[in-house]
């Protein structure tokens, strides 16, 4: 069974930073890109980044870009992404999710519960 | 990055069919066959319906499908029953190294 589980949200004041981490479980995770996707609660999904399979093609979309940093340990199963210079508009569930392909394309097949994300003073 | 165009809400009674729109530029819908949609319950995490414009992923019924024409793309779901009721999202890969989301539909089955 796939699972994918997220942690290292919270609170945090803006400017600061934080970093998220995904396990990944049941798939080879090395063979597939991953991305992070975020959700303002009660609103719409924003792609936030994506990394292939390897590690070699980063994509970022253009409110996180120079600030978040995408990365992934295949020898752990893990995903991460290291946010700085957090924002309040930065606010957000932050999910991760596997794509179907070794490049991010989108078409993600499997998502996490998703982790928490507050900026605020 | 400018997000993919859909319509806030779109409704049906059960049995009935409802078809959603996305619509996005040549940079992104147009350009790739990298569309896709998914359905979001309230509290859960958004499940893939569709893939590559018409693909569905094991286990989704065959009631939904997806389409493509020009900078449009379309989901329909046939048959409506009350556990479709959910908000619907696509999704497309963008020329900028991207994707973009579209802003949501809220299906209401009447």
């Amino acid at each position: 069974e796939v699972q994918l589980v997220e942690s290292g949200g919270g609170l945090v004041q803006p400017g600061g930073s934080l970093r998220l981490s995904c396990a990944a479980s049941g798939f080879t995770f090395s063979n597939y890109a991953m991305n992070w996707v975020r959700q303002t609660p009660g609103k719409g999904l924003e792609w936030v980044s994506g990394l292939s399979s390897g590690g070699s093609n980063t994509l970022y979309a253009d409110s996180v870009k120079g600030r978040f940093t995408i990365s992934r340990d295949n020898s752990k199963n893990t995903l991460y992404l290291q946010m700085d210079s957090l924002r309040a508009d930065d606010t957000a569930v932050y999910y991760c999710a596997k794509d179907l392909r070794s490049g991010p394309r989108g078409g993600f097949d499997y998502w996490g519960q998703g982790t928490l994300v507050t900026v605020s003073s | 990055q400018s997000a993919l165009t859909q319509p806030p809400s779109a409704s049906g009674s059960p049995g009935q069919s409802v078809t959603i729109s996305c619509t996005g530029t040549s940079s992104d819908v147009g350009g790739y066959d990298y569309v896709s949609w998914y359905q979001e319950h309230p509290g859960k995490a958004p499940k893939l319906m569709i893939y590559e414009v018409s693909k569905r992923p094991s286990g989704v019924p065959d009631r939904f499908s997806g389409s493509k024409s020009d900078n449009t793309a379309s989901l329909t779901v046939a048959g409506l029953q009350a556990e479709d009721e959910a908000d619907y999202y696509c999704s497309s890969y963008a020329n900028s190294n991207s994707v973009v989301f579209g802003g949501g539909t809220k299906l209401t089955v009447l």
